[in-house]
């Protein structure tokens, strides 16, 4: 079965560096997007693409934060310098464009970053 | 504001038992609601996803109901195993085709 694939599965790193999370969604799906947990707190939306640019978008989702599909596979979340606060599980998940309803989303395994 | 509420927080059952989930969402405004399933420190396994245009839908020993008036869903679980526990989310798809996240109910099965 088709499924949306994460890595790395977890990355600890230093404040102030660079991280970059990435996705391969399922491969004929057309809408991507960025969610992330906090332990203990509710799934957050972080950011929708589609059609090779950023479709919506959340307070979180700050300057600080990019994503790009550098290919016909992969869809990158990148966090420029990292803060203590940006340590989450972060989930990538990937919908089919499905006319007339708004279709499932099918979601990776996830990526724990944790900040020190 | 799109909130969505779960309760009870968390469950503990025997097995064998048939339980329900409950979700509740402030603005019956949305394209469909999705359960998931969520094991510690793993990812999200979706369930079960109702159109709006839905009042229910089954997998299994799930059935999921939606009532999208009252802004109600539940997550039915019929004979209960160890293996079903999890953490149960809900979330919904509102006009901001944005998923919506419950903080989910923890539930434990005893053997």
């Amino acid at each position: 079965e088709p499924e949306v694939t994460q890595t790395p599965s977890h990355q600890v790193t230093q404040m102030g560096q660079e991280v970059i999370l990435r996705c391969v969604p399922i491969s004929n799906h057309l809408y991507f997007y960025w969610y992330r947990q906090i332990l203990g707190q509710k799934v957050e939306f972080l950011v929708s693409f589609y059609n090779n640019e950023i479709s919506e978008k959340s307070e979180i989702f700050d300057d600080q934060f990019s994503v790009e599909r550098p290919d016909g596979s992969n869809f990158t979340l990148k966090i420029r310098s990292t803060k203590l606060e940006d340590s989450a599980m972060y989930f990538c998940a990937s919908k089919a464009d499905i006319a007339g309803s708004y279709g499932e989303l099918f979601f990776g395994e996830g990526s724990r970053l944790t900040v020190l | 504001k799109q909130e969505v509420t779960q309760i009870p927080a968390a469950l503990s059952v025997p097995e064998g038992e048939n339980l329900v989930l409950n979700c509740s969402f402030t603005d019956s405004a949305i394209y469909n609601l999705q359960w998931f399933r969520q094991d510690p420190g793993k990812g999200l396994t979706s369930l079960l996803l109702i159109q709006s245009s839905q009042r229910e839908q089954t997998s299994g020993r799930l059935n999921a109901s939606l009532d999208k008036s009252s802004g109600r869903s539940t997550l039915y679980i019929a004979a209960s195993q160890p293996g079903d526990s999890a953490t149960y989310l809900c979330a919904v798809v509102g006009s901001n085709y944005q998923l919506i996240w419950g903080a989910g109910t923890k539930l434990i099965i005893k053997p």
